[in-house]
Formats: structure tokens, C-alpha cells, sequence
């Protein structure tokens, strides 16, 4: 079964500092793997995507996650965060059921900006 | 465009009371639909899917069930209603048959008393 682990539920950056959100993944198979953003009380927004293609994937808001295999690690990162960027970020791996598609979710890394 | 919708935004009912959640796509058809429960601070839960009208699948057993009338229509209900169904509810699409992102409703807010 797919799977991924968020390693950190909670981090906290100060405004204009670079962003690290850490994630690693099971898969039996080449995955697909997402970042989904979640601000309060609203649903979830696509930040990037990786569906077997460039191993760097370049999403919106300035966020980029890199796929390494050998590490099967899927990390967020963004060079200078800003004070919006405060949210719920979810890892994501997807896994085929019967002609639907399974999103399965990490537990979610909340991000903190410090003025 | 597509567009998904989903109400009501919040709502408070008490222990045995009936749910229902409604969710609407607009701008595509045949789509996948998804029902997700999200506890407090915890990820999210798949509850049921379904690839047509009529066909629902179920991830997990629970208090709730969920219905597709109409193609683009999907419904989450309860015929009563337990503490434990508090949470945040999310109804997504995808196009079927095609692997990718799912796109979310803004969702909807159950607390049970």
C-alpha cells in the first residue's frame, strides 16, 4: 500500500527565510506524489505535482519539491517565505482503486511565519 | 471552467439527528467524485468514492453513506448522527480515467453536541 510520512508537524520560519517541509513515501510502484496547501477552514489547493517526469517540479507561490528515489523523499521547499504562506501542507501519494484514484495524506506539516 | 460546490459550510446538530451534505460539479461530466473526513489536526480520510452514477465504494465502515442521484451530484448522509462524525467534510473531483490532482470543495464544517 502506498503511504507517506510527514516528518515534522509543525515548523516555524521567519518572514523572507527559506522553507523546508520534509516528506518521505512507500510505494510499490513509481508513485505519483502532490502538495496540497490547506488555509484555515477552506479546502485544500494544489501547490505542485509529480507524475514521473522532471524529478524538480516548480508549483505555484514560488514552491518546489524535488522527487529523489534512492531516498524516497519528496520535500517542499520555497527560498523566501512570505507572511501568506502560513497553512496546513499535506503530503500526498496516489494509488489506483478500481478506475477512481485514492489520494492517501501524510498527517500535515503546519507552517508558522514570524514576522 | 469546472467548479465544485459544496454545502452547507458549517453545520451543528445533535447526537442522533439525521445529515445530509450536498455536493454539485459543474463544468464536466462523468466525473470520479470523493467524500473525505478531516478530524482535528489529523489528515485526511478517504470515506467513499464513486465512478458513476449509482456506484458507490466505501473505505472504511462507519455511521455514515453517501449517494450519487445524478452524475455530478454526490451526497454524504447520516440517518443518525454519533459524536465521533464531528469533522471537517471535503467533496473532490477528478476526471475519470485519467491520473492526477484532485480538486476540492471548500468543504464543510459538522460538529455534533
Amino acid at each position: 500500500a502506498q503511504s507517506v510520512t510527514q516528518l515534522d508537524s509543525h515548523v516555524s520560519v521567519s518572514e523572507g527565510t527559506p522553507v523546508l517541509l520534509r516528506c518521505n513515501y512507500s510505494s510499490s510502484y513509481s508513485p505519483s506524489l502532490f502538495w496540497y496547501v490547506q488555509h484555515p477552514n477552506k479546502g485544500l489547493q494544489l501547490l505542485l505535482k509529480y507524475t514521473s517526469a522532471a524529478t524538480l517540479v516548480k508549483g505555484i507561490n514560488g514552491f518546489e519539491a524535488e522527487f529523489k528515489k534512492s531516498e524516497t523523499s519528496f520535500h517542499l521547499t520555497k527560498p523566501s517565505a512570505h507572511m501568506s504562506d502560513a497553512a496546513e501542507y499535506f503530503c500526498v501519494v496516489s494509488d489506483r482503486i478500481q478506475g477512481a484514484q485514492k489520494l492517501v495524506f501524510g498527517q500535515g506539516t503546519r507552517l508558522t511565519i514570524n514576522p | 471552467s469546472q467548479t465544485i460546490h459544496q454545502w452547507p459550510a458549517t453545520l451543528v446538530q445533535p447526537v442522533g439527528s439525521p445529515l445530509s451534505l450536498e455536493c454539485t460539479v459543474e463544468g464536466t461530466s462523468n466525473p470520479n467524485l470523493y467524500w473525505y473526513r478531516q478530524a482535528a489536526g489529523r489528515g485526511l480520510q478517504l470515506l467513499f468514492y464513486s465512478v458513476g452514477i449509482g456506484q458507490i465504494s466505501s473505505e472504511v465502515p462507519q455511521n455514515l453513506s453517501a449517494s450519487r442521484p445524478q452524475d455530478r451530484q454526490f451526497i454524504l448522509s447520516s440517518k443518525k448522527l454519533l459524536l465521533s462524525d464531528s469533522g471537517f467534510y471535503l467533496c473532490a473531483w477528478n476526471r475519470a480515467r485519467i491520473t492526477g490532482e484532485l480538486f476540492f470543495g471548500e468543504g464543510s464544517r459538522l460538529t455534533v453536541l
